[in-house]
């Protein structure tokens, strides 16, 4: 069981959007405005998609935004595509003692 | 662009230590702004983040591995390692070295790591 919290998949058409949460079990797990969300198409690198929760890096879709409301992050994929099908995870730096969690991934199914 | 690439044993066996080696290009491991990271998958699991070093040599570890990890760096080689001691079953998983603190951007491609009986 992961400090993060996501669900295990999450599934959408073409076109629409989805939402992943991301929630964190501890009160200092999520409490601090450094949280990331990286997209893993398996055999291939990771990718961040956001950071700092809303932060889209350079090259990254504006199609991707996220959120933070209490301990709950969240990353909105809107305008679906085929290529968005992959595993996503959010990360929040958690303090000096535990430094980073990951949640435990949530996987994107394009119908 | 950095690039990051994993190399080291696929196979290590039970109770001896597991050692990787990340090679960093386009970056240079003794820039004063950056940290390098490693982060592990099991298979079917979920990331988790093992340690990073700074290339002062400050280093900062998962408390549930703090006591069989070692991060260092080599600003000759321009690479930076992960020993991880008496390994069991459990530590088996994909490793990978990323470039970060708290954002891990770039990440390498991984490389699987399975601990024998």
């Amino acid at each position: 069981q992961s400090d993060l919290t996501q669900p295990a998949s999450v599934s959408g058409s073409p076109g629409q959007s989805i939402t992943i949460s991301c929630t964190g079990l501890r009160s200092d797990s999520i409490g601090y405005n450094f949280v990331s969300w990286y997209q893993h198409h398996p055999g291939k690198a990771p990718k961040v998609i956001i950071s700092d929760v809303s932060n889209r890096p350079s090259g990254v879709s504006n199609r991707f935004s996220g959120s933070k409301s209490g301990n709950t992050a969240s990353l909105t994929i809107s305008g679906l595509q085929a290529d968005d099908e992959a595993d996503y995870y959010c990360s929040s730096y958690a303090g000096t003692s535990i430094f980073v969690l990951f949640g435990g991934g949530t996987k994107v199914t394009v119908l | 662009q950095v690039q990051l690439q994993e190399s080291g044993p696929g196979l290590v066996k039970a109770s001896q230590t597991l050692s990787l080696t990340c090679s960093v290009s386009g970056g240079s491991v003794a820039s004063a702004t950056d940290h390098w990271s490693w982060i592990r998958q099991p298979a079917g699991k979920g990331l988790e983040w093992v340690g990073r070093i700074h290339a002062s040599g400050s280093t900062y570890y998962n408390p549930s591995l703090k006591s069989r990890v070692t991060i260092s760096v080599d600003t000759s080689r321009n690479q930076f390692s992960l020993r991880l001691t008496s390994v069991t079953a459990t530590d088996t998983a994909v490793y990978y070295c990323a470039r970060g603190r708290v954002v891990f951007d770039p990440w390498g491609q991984g490389t699987l790591v399975t601990v024998s009986s």
